[in-house]
């Protein structure tokens, strides 16, 4: 079975610093997807990145990277110089990559709040 | 963009009362879903379909059903509401291509029952 952990409930920083948001994945798949959404107090769920099972090479937008490594089944998230419009739950989660099983496994979400 | 529309963002209905969650999606996605998040339990998968008039029971079906006889429109029905159905219920869709599964979220519908 599917599973995805974030064993970080809650973070909370001061702007402008640095916070990784940890995940951590369990699946029998050799290949599958991996998501991080983003959750602001409205409650939409917002779609941040997706990355295959089968591209381990790090990604970099802005501020925010994440770092994918199989070997240890994580797929970290880092914002850099982070600030309060980042304050939001984070969720990362799992699929698998074959048609018609592409439900989605959640893990519990990290709220992060950024403070002035 | 992609656009998944649900019905109504706030609702609150009676114990026992039939409830309909509509969901639109805009983009001739495939496959629609269904989930439910509570505090601490995080999302889970009510139900979830991948083509016109198929549905698959996701991990918490109990209580629900659903309803696709098009394409577009994927609806969550609560047949007798309870209070413990009181949540955030948020639909979503996807399609299979080359740019994978990613799923894309509607604003959620929160319901009260009372």
């Amino acid at each position: 079975a599917q599973k995805v952990t974030q064993a970080q409930t809650e973070i909370s920083v001061v702007e402008k610093e640095d916070v990784t948001l940890d995940c951590v994945y369990e699946t029998r798949d050799t290949t599958y997807y991996l998501f991080w959404y983003k959750q602001p107090p409205s409650g939409e769920l917002v779609f941040l990145i997706r990355r295959n099972s089968f591209d381990e090479q790090n990604e970099i937008s802005g501020r925010y990277s994440w770092n994918f490594q199989k070997s240890t089944s994580s797929f970290n998230f880092t914002i850099t110089a982070s600030q309060v419009v980042d304050s939001a739950v984070y969720f990362c989660a799992l699929s698998e990559a074959r048609r018609g099983a592409q439900k989605l496994v959640f893990g519990q979400g990290t709220r992060l709040t950024i403070n002035p | 963009d992609v656009k998944v529309t649900q019905s109504s963002r706030y609702l609150v209905k009676r114990t026992g009362e039939k409830v309909f969650l509509e969901c639109v999606q805009d983009m001739d996605h495939e496959n629609m879903f269904w989930y439910r998040q509570d505090p601490g339990l995080g999302l889970r998968l009510i139900y979830f379909s991948y083509d016109v008039k198929m549905k698959e029971k996701g991990d918490i079906p109990e209580g629900y059903s659903v309803s696709r006889e098009k394409k577009e429109r994927f609806s969550l029905i609560l047949e007798s509401a309870s209070t413990n159905q009181t949540s955030m219920y948020l639909c979503a869709s996807s399609a299979w291509g080359e740019t994978g599964n990613t799923i894309y979220f509607g604003e959620g519908s929160w319901l009260t029952v009372v």
